[in-house]
């Protein structure tokens, strides 16, 4: 197992253009996190699944953001019309539910930058 | 939510032992405290996790109070990759640690 992987690594894009990131979490993982971090702060929650069911999103997170994962494996967050503001490093994560610890296991990350 | 509080930052030097103290006066009976190393450019890294009292395992140890509203992360003898900004989070481990909420965390400085 190579842990959580993410694709692309970095991705520039101009502002109002689409943009779509992945991350394949660890296999026997059934839960799958989103987050977003900025310089200076840490992860901000976006999004969670367990298996393939959507069970929260963050108020903060607008509707042009939306994620799947469907069949409970890999998982895509979409950014639609971005903004200057979506520059951020976007971090997947994955757990296991089940008895014990509950520790996230986090993937490199994909950076975003809009100019 | 339980929120945490943490020093913004830290300097030590090698070889040093160095304690993480963070405060969480709200956390709830269900809460677990865990603490998150990040590098530059990576993703969080899983450090320790407990309920109460000590816990400890090959990278560091994590002391909780009975009252359990702080928590001290202590590692022992950091060196100079040990440079990085540690999180300390509470969440309920039953199921709701979707929720945790990251603060600032504490960027460590180690010093040759």
């Amino acid at each position: 197992d190579t842990g959580v992987s993410q694709d692309p690594r970095h991705k520039i894009t101009k502002r109002g253009q689409n943009v779509t990131f992945r991350c394949d979490p660890i296999s026997e993982h059934n839960r799958l996190y989103w987050y977003r971090q900025t310089l200076g702060q840490g992860p901000e929650f976006l999004t969670y699944f367990q298996n393939e069911a959507q069970l929260e999103k963050s108020r903060l997170l607008s509707d042009r953001f939306s994620a799947e994962r469907p069949k409970g494996s890999f998982s895509t967050l979409e950014i639609q019309r971005t903004e200057q503001g979506d520059s951020a490093m976007y971090l997947c994560a994955s757990s296991f539910r089940g008895p014990g610890t509950y520790e996230q296991y986090f993937g490199p990350g994909t950076r975003l930058t809009v100019t | 939510l339980a929120k945490t509080t943490q020093p913004i930052s830290m300097d030590s030097y090698e070889g040093q032992e160095v304690n993480i103290t963070c405060s969480h006066n709200n956390i709830a009976t269900n809460d677990y405290i865990t603490w998150y190393q990040q590098f530059p450019s990576q993703g969080p890294r899983f450090i320790i996790q407990g309920y109460k009292t000590k816990v400890t395992n090959e990278v560091a140890s994590l002391f909780i109070p009975a009252d359990r509203k702080s928590s001290t992360l202590s590692l022992p003898r950091v060196s100079l990759s040990d440079t990085a900004v540690y999180y300390c989070l509470v969440g309920d481990n039953a199921g709701n640690n979707r929720k945790l909420i990251w603060g600032l965390g504490t960027s460590l400085a180690v010093n040759p």
